[in-house]
């Protein structure tokens, strides 16, 4: 159980396109569902939080305008990374947690190469 | 301020034992996770701690110290395998107590 996928994997996409990342929760009930990203040989810096239904909390240095996070359903929450640039080329990694659970479940994240 | 500090590498030998330390100092406090992340992939939940004390969990274990701010995972009878990074997280202040702050991670080298 609490499997989390994410779609697509990997994906190049030419500077200034859009990109559409998906996290969705197979198994259960997301009430909360978080984006991370990383950068290589760095830790995971989370960009934001999103509760289904409900505008999402971006952290500080995050533009919201630019990273447009969508969590339209207790399964399903999107990340799109607009007017990509190559700086943007990065692993995105989503997790999900219940409202009852303390943990959170990643799903296998998406390497966006942005040429 | 939130401020999590691991080492930033460790090497060890297949079949001794390790010992990864986490100190942190966050705007409250409502669990220590410690994860499991091989390259390119997404981390794997290996333990939590909210009250003081030692958790042990077959080869893996975690302690917490609240007072100290103050973590450490224990790895036993190391593999080839166990070779990844291993992140140190807080779940602090922030969205209801839900928001995770990783540490920088240890990468951690198991030789033959």
């Amino acid at each position: 159980g609490a499997v989390v996928s994410q779609h697509p994997s990997w994906v190049i996409c030419k500077s200034g396109t859009s990109v559409k990342i998906e996290c969705r929760s197979l198994d259960f009930q997301a009430t909360t569902m978080f984006w991370y990203r990383q950068f290589p040989k760095q830790s995971l810096m989370l960009m934001a939080t999103s509760n289904e239904g409900s505008k999402a909390t971006y952290e500080q240095g995050v533009e919201k305008d630019k990273f447009l996070i969508n969590h339209a359903s207790l399964t399903l929450s999107t990340l799109t990374v607009t007017s990509a640039h190559p700086e943007d080329s990065s692993f995105y990694i989503c997790s999900a947690r219940t409202s009852v659970t303390y943990e959170q479940y990643f799903g296998p994240g998406t390497r966006l190469t942005v040429t | 301020g939130q401020n999590i500090d691991q080492p930033t590498e460790m090497t060890a030998t297949e079949g001794a034992i390790v010992q990864i330390n986490c100190t942190y100092q966050t705007s409250g406090f409502n669990g220590l996770f410690w994860y499991q992340q091989h390259a390119g992939e997404a981390p794997t939940f290996l333990s939590y701690n909210v009250l003081d004390g030692l958790e042990e969990k077959g080869r893996f274990s975690s302690f917490l110290s609240r007072s100290k701010g103050y973590s450490y995972l224990l790895l036993k009878e190391l593999q080839m395998k166990d070779s990844a990074s291993y992140l140190c997280a807080v779940q602090g202040e922030g969205t209801g107590f839900q928001k995770l702050v990783f540490g920088t991670g240890t990468r951690l080298l198991v030789s033959p």
